[in-house]
């Protein structure tokens, strides 16, 4: 149980396009749901909660316009990074904290997207 | 003062060895702690979490929690050279919703 996915899991993309990346929660309800970047060998950085209908609340330093963040159901959130460019590549990963169950507050990872924009 | 501290190590430890792993954090009104283990260029997976003071065992891992001394650690006990990785401390904020991270150790258990 607990398994969180995330598509795609790469994706490489020209500068300057869009790229929706999909975080969903397969066994369990998760009303809250956190993205995170991580470059090679640092550490996770929180870029936005995103909350079941309402909007995401965004860490600071994160473009809210460029980092589209929806979470229209209690088991999907979607990250799309408008306008992409070569800085913005990096491991992005999506996690669900349970609301339900024996996994009450836990939360849990996707496996991550790895995005190269040329 | 970063909020949740571990040391970045890398901490080497032979294969058969208990690892220890520790973690202080600031905010001493946490609740929830948990330890996730990272490999490289992988996404975090969730090991233990612990609420309570004391020990928690969960097969060779053994997550350890003092609230009054603000400090978390985890055990891994018969080390295996798969258990090589990036460790993370995690911690619940009072707000309830947001971990805070710390920034991880990396265990090399040598063959």
């Amino acid at each position: 149980g607990a398994v969180v996915s995330q598509h795609p899991s790469r994706v490489i993309c020209k500068s300057g396009t869009s790229v929706k990346i999909e975080c969903r929660s397969l066994d369990f309800q998760a009303t809250t749901m956190f993205w995170y970047r991580q470059f090679p060998k640092k550490s996770l950085m929180l870029m936005a909660t995103s909350n079941e209908g309402s909007k995401a609340t965004y860490e600071q330093g994160v473009e809210k316009d460029k980092f589209l963040i929806n979470h229209a159901s209690l088991t999907l959130s979607t990250l799309t990074v408008t306008s992409a460019h070569p800085e913005d590549s990096s491991f992005y990963i999506c996690s669900a904290r349970s609301s339900t169950g024996e996994s009450y507050n836990e939360q849990f990872f996707g496996p991550g997207t790895r995005l190269t924009v040329l | 003062q970063k909020e949740v501290e571990q040391n970045s190590g890398p901490l080497s430890v032979p294969e058969g060895a208990i690892a220890s792993l520790n973690c202080t954090y600031s905010d001493r009104g946490s609740q929830s702690f948990f330890w996730y283990r990272q490999y490289s260029g992988k996404s975090p997976e969730l090991i233990m979490s612990i609420y309570s003071n004391g020990d928690k065992e969960d097969g060779r891992f053994t997550a350890q929690l003092n609230k009054a001394s603000q400090y978390v650690s985890l055990l891994i006990r018969d080390s295996q050279p798969s258990d090589s990785a990036t460790y993370l401390c995690a911690v619940n904020n009072n707000a309830g919703n947001m971990l805070t991270f710390g920034g991880g150790t990396r265990l090399m258990v040598k063959p």
